[in-house]
Order: structure tokens, then sequence, then C-alpha cells
């Protein structure tokens, strides 16, 4: 992996389904492993970012897992409601400047009531 | 606290024109970055500038620049635009205080449409 990349692309789940997507990034020179949710004519809202191979974070129904060795970051939802639909971003600083981040494509949740 | 802000919102341009967007950033954070959506694709990074001075460009043509006030708000300009260059435009602010694990505060940003 030279790039992130994010898996699947678009997804739609039903009210109350739990969902999970992929973030892979280069697992060489890792810094750290951001993650935005983006709604629709809203900004960019960062959600987690991870540092540490083992690191997990949670915030309410939404938690991400970070592997550094394999290189990939997992994003969890529980009981996915109609409100968390949105683009969800992973990104990382490949250039090893904290804040010049490599972004993937995104994966965009619907979530059907 | 007033977020980061950008401005104006839509844009409407002609081929060989120039265009300045304008960002502030959340009052205390230093750091400005600027990156490019365009459809389909993730945020491409273009510029970072931290108290006044570039950190860090991304992979653009000479055409964009960009600048830092001392008031840390920002300026992103692009001369002789493209067709291609049609995209959102968005605004990242960050305390920059050199943690990785620091997240940015992004602006809604500037749609620009190059007809």
């Amino acid at each position: 992996i030279l790039n992130v990349e994010q898996s699947p692309q678009s997804l739609h789940v039903q009210e109350g389904d739990s969902t999970n997507f992929t973030c892979s990034f280069p697992s060489s020179n890792f810094y750290a492993l951001h993650w935005y949710r983006w709604e629709t004519a809203k900004s960019p809202e960062a959600l987690f970012v991870m540092t540490l191979n083992g690191d997990e974070k949670k915030k309410g129904r939404i938690s991400a897992t970070l592997n550094t060795k394999e290189g990939y970051s997992y994003l969890y939802i529980k009981g996915s409601q109609p409100e968390d639909s949105a683009t969800y971003l992973c990104a990382s600083p490949l250039s090893g400047s904290a804040r010049q981040l490599t972004f993937g494509s995104g994966t965009q949740l619907t979530v059907l009531p | 606290d007033a977020g980061v802000t950008q401005s104006p919102t839509h844009l409407i341009k002609t081929r060989g024109q120039q265009v300045t967007l304008r960002c502030s950033p959340i009052s205390g954070h230093k750091s400005v970055s600027w990156y490019q959506q365009v459809l389909g694709q993730g945020p491409q990074f273009i510029f970072q500038y931290y108290e006044k001075e570039e950190r860090g460009r991304g992979n653009f043509p000479d055409r964009f620049s960009a600048r830092q006030f001392p008031n840390y708000s920002s300026e992103l300009n692009v001369n002789a635009l493209l067709l291609g260059d049609s995209a959102l435009y968005l605004c990242a602010s960050s305390t920059d205080k050199g943690a990785l694990n620091e997240k940015l505060f992004f602006g809604s940003g500037t749609q620009l449409s190059v007809l």
C-alpha cells in the first residue's frame, strides 16, 4: 500500500444495523491515522486521531481500531441511525508532517429508516 | 466560539481568470492548511502555513499560491484558471503544537466552478 485507501466506496444499511468500514495505509513510517465524518453541506468533523498500534477509540456508538503493523484501521458504528448518514474519511500524514494529511476517497454511508 | 470560516461559499469564474479564496482560522490557531476536494475523491493537500511561513506544499502547479497574515487568516490564490480547477476548496486550522495526534478543524469550503 502506497496510499490511503478506503472500502467500501458506499454502503446502505437499515436503521439499527451495525456496520464497519476499512482504511488501509502504508505501514512503514507511520505517524497517525485520522477519521473524519463529513455530513452533506457541513464541514468535515474529526472523530478520532490514533497514533499507537492497538489503539481503540470510542465516541458514543462509533468506535475505531488501529493496526499499524499491517496498515489498517476499522471504523465501527453500532445500531446505525439516519443521522449517521455521512461520508467517513480516513487520513494519514504520509509525508511525516502531522498537518499535511493524505486522505482516502471516503466511504459514503446511507442509513435507511 | 466561531469555527473556521471561509469566503465566499460559492464562486463562478471563467477559464484564464484569477481567484482568491479566504479563510479565518479558529481563534488561537496558528496553522492553516488548504485542501482541494474533487467530487468522488478525498481532499488533496495544497498548502500549509504556520505563523506566516509556508510549512508544506502539495503536488500542485505554481498557479496556486497562498499566504498567511499576522492575524493567522489566509488566502489561497489560483491564477490562469483551468476547467480542472473546479472543486471544493477546504481550509483547516490547528494549533500545531507539534503533537502527532492533533486533529484538524475544517471550514465548510468554497465551491469553485470554472466555466
